[in-house]
């Protein structure tokens, strides 16, 4: 299996324009997670997906944050409009979440610097 | 609500030196405890886990014993070698579903040669 793929792996944009990130993760996984990463906050757990369907996006820092899964075999994060202080790593991650084992696979991470 | 702290790093460690890094969590269940690690420019990846009290974890040299009475799993390696270097995160799953994932902050690791 070719693991979890994120793209782009780097985006850089000005502040104001629309940015989507876009996660594939490995096929047969039932859950979908998208966190973000920074130096000040560390991870940060901002939506995740079950059965392709939104159950906990209390970590969506605000409006401009959207996220969907339209099929079970890909999801977006789209930022609108963007902002410097969305500069981060996003990563995305999947798992086949069984009783007892709930192991999350990550992908790459995209690398967005706003400017 | 679910919790896991870690010890503050860096730490910074000669190549061959004995490595322990603590973690403990609060749950309000029976978590699955796991040690996930980041090498630079990538994603986490699953190092180690345990799924009950007393079950000991091990990888690549690592291991970690979920202890229920401490409420605890700390990550040890006898031997650390450069390629080590790397931050380790600690985590927990408390729910049958895996949604309650609760990572810690993560702890950097610096080997020098």
């Amino acid at each position: 299996d070719a693991g979890v793929i994120q793209s782009p792996r780097h985006e850089v944009t000005e502040m104001g324009q629309e940015v989507t990130l876009r996660c594939k993760p490995i096929s047969g996984h039932n859950s979908l997670f998208w966190y973000r990463q920074t130096m000040m906050r560390g991870l940060e757990l901002l939506i995740y997906f079950n059965n392709n369907v939104p159950i906990d996006d209390s970590g969506m820092p605000e409006d401009r944050f959207s996220a969907k899964m339209p099929n079970a075999s890909f999801s977006t994060l789209k930022i609108q409009p963007s902002e410097p202080r969305d500069s981060a790593v996003y990563f995305c991650a999947s798992s086949l979440v069984t009783s007892g084992d709930n192991e999350q696979f990550f992908g790459p991470g995209t690398r967005l610097t706003v400017l | 609500g679910d919790s896991v702290t870690q010890m503050e790093g860096p730490v910074t460690l000669s190549e061959e030196a004995f490595l322990t890094i603590n973690c403990t969590y609060t749950a309000t269940g029976y978590p699955s405890l796991f040690w996930y690690v980041q090498y630079p420019g990538e994603g986490l990846q699953l190092l180690l886990k345990a799924t009950k009290a007393d079950d000991k974890g091990s990888n690549k040299g690592f291991e970690a014993t979920y202890r229920k009475e401490t409420t605890s799993f700390h990550l040890e390696k006898g031997s650390v070698q450069v390629s080590d270097s790397a931050v380790y995160f600690c985590a927990l799953s408390d729910d049958n579903y895996g949604q309650n994932f609760v990572f810690g902050p993560g702890t950097r690791l610096s080997v020098l040669p």
